[in-house]
């Protein structure tokens, strides 16, 4: 079955310490999103890939770091710098990324907490 | 910029009640719009979308009309049943830009339907 997955479901990081949030997808979509959600405010974009080896900011990119090698694969990777990192982060992908029509498929999540 | 705005929640209805969760949007140009759901501790699910003025989305019971003179997608269902129960969310994706097919979230519906 195609489709997106996420680990580690849940993650713990410490004061200081960088962790990496992993995204594969083998729907054989082009775009990648990563978006954060925190409670009651819906979802944010993070950063976003239009294809291998390119990827723009998003809305709230600052403390977070991301890389596309691979078609399949959209990793993030949340720095010391991101001061409040506790949220729920969504990875999805779409076909193409200029065809606003098309649907954003999304993977589990990853729930993120500070320890 | 673009925005969505969705009516304050939680709504809590009885089985079998008519449903109803407004949302309306800020976009230039024709955005095309969403409606995806979220099931506890798990990531998006699209429920149903509509890509041009007077398109009519459905999906499982779920109907969305987007209309373009009020701006709005609001979502209805006739007869709502415990496994609705859920949070809500509406979105919007557009063309041209920086915009990259990236999705515009409203903050979300919790929706709780008692047997």
């Amino acid at each position: 079955d195609g489709g997106i997955t996420q680990s580690p479901k849940y993650l713990f990081r410490k004061e200081g310490q960088n962790v990496t949030l992993s995204c594969e997808q083998n729907l054989n979509h082009d775009a990648m999103y990563w978006y954060r959600q925190d409670p009651g405010q819906g979802l944010r974009l993070i950063y976003y890939s239009q294809i291998v080896n390119d990827f723009q900011k998003g809305d709230i990119a600052e403390g977070y770091s991301v890389s596309r090698e691979k078609k399949e694969s959209f990793p993030l990777t949340v720095t010391s710098a991101q001061k409040n990192p506790t949220a729920f982060y969504l990875c999805a992908s779409k076909r193409t990324g200029y065809i606003h029509q098309e649907t954003q498929y999304f993977g589990p999540g990853t729930r993120l907490l500070v320890l | 910029g673009d925005s969505v705005t969705q009516m304050e929640g939680p709504v809590t209805l009885s089985e079998e009640a008519f449903l109803t969760i407004n949302c309306t949007y800020t976009a230039t140009g024709y955005p095309s719009l969403f409606w995806y759901v979220q099931y506890p501790g798990e990531g998006l699910q699209l429920l149903l979308k509509a890509t041009k003025a007077d398109d009519k989305g459905s999906n499982k019971g779920f109907e969305a009309t987007y209309r373009k003179e009020t701006t709005s997608f609001h979502l209805e269902k006739g007869s709502v049943q415990v496994s609705d129960s859920a949070v809500y969310f509406c979105a919007l994706s557009r063309a041209g830009g920086t915009s990259y097919g990236k999705l515009t979230f409203g903050q979300g519906t919790i929706l709780t339907v008692h047997p």
